[in-house]
């Protein structure tokens, strides 16, 4: 099956400040999607992110807080700006391959980050 | 709208033991249901995927099973060890196909 490599791994970033997370697809996907999982959480899904077009955001995520790059079939980056204390969580990223909902979805290894 | 459900939150059984993990779905029109593992502050491992026509699928020591008129699959887990400890979550597409739902998880715990 395919591979996300997301990056960083971990972060622990100031209050006020920007992150930008990226994951690349070993193959090229039609969807990908960015999720957030709060301590204790399940995922709650952030947007839906397809190529060539305005990502999609879920209630109560917008894109100011959120902006998602999806730039190409193999790459995308979600930016958690002007961050929080509260934006602590651990952030993910998966995607279906080109034969969507019928194969399997995969993630890729998330992005803990800490705010202080 | 799609709402998926797994129950216990959380189960501690001592190794070497069989056991089943539950996952209840509220609309049985789906495209297929996947079982995933995540160990704690990492991402995702997808374990199986049952397709809607599909009864059940195997992996080693895992069986999935899937009864799409009652809205249930399970996770059975053979023989269970303490690596087999993390939790896991069922989801599956919802019926517009434009995004996953989640299950809130099952946390296994394996004692030696």
């Amino acid at each position: 099956s395919a591979v996300i490599s997301q990056k960083p791994s971990r972060d622990i970033c100031q209050r006020g400040t920007s992150l930008t997370i990226q994951c690349q697809v070993d193959s090229q996907v039609t969807m990908m999607f960015w999720y957030r999982q709060q301590p204790g959480q399940s995922l709650t899904l952030i947007a839906t992110a397809n190529q060539g077009s305005e990502a999609t955001y879920e209630s109560g995520f917008v894109i100011d807080k959120f902006p998602i790059s999806r730039p190409n079939l193999t790459f995308s980056t979600l930016t958690v700006s002007n961050m929080s204390p509260e934006d602590s969580s651990i952030y993910l990223c998966s995607a279906y391959p080109l034969e969507g909902f019928s194969a399997e979805a995969f993630f890729g290894q998330g992005t803990r980050l800490t705010v202080v | 709208k799609q709402e998926v459900t797994q129950i216990p939150a959380a189960l501690s059984v001592p190794e070497g033991e069989n056991l089943v993990l539950n996952c209840s779905f509220t609309d049985s029109a789906i495209y297929n249901l996947q079982w995933f593992r995540q160990d704690p502050g990492k991402g995702l491992t997808s374990l199986l995927l049952i397709q809607s026509s599909q009864r059940e699928q195997t992996s080693g020591r895992l069986n999935a099973s899937l009864d799409k008129s009652s809205g249930r699959s399970t996770l059975y887990i053979a023989a269970s060890q303490p690596g087999d400890s993390a939790t896991y979550l069922c989801a599956l597409p919802d019926s517009s196909a434009s995004k996953i739902i989640f299950g809130s998880g099952t946390r296994l715990s394996i004692r030696p």
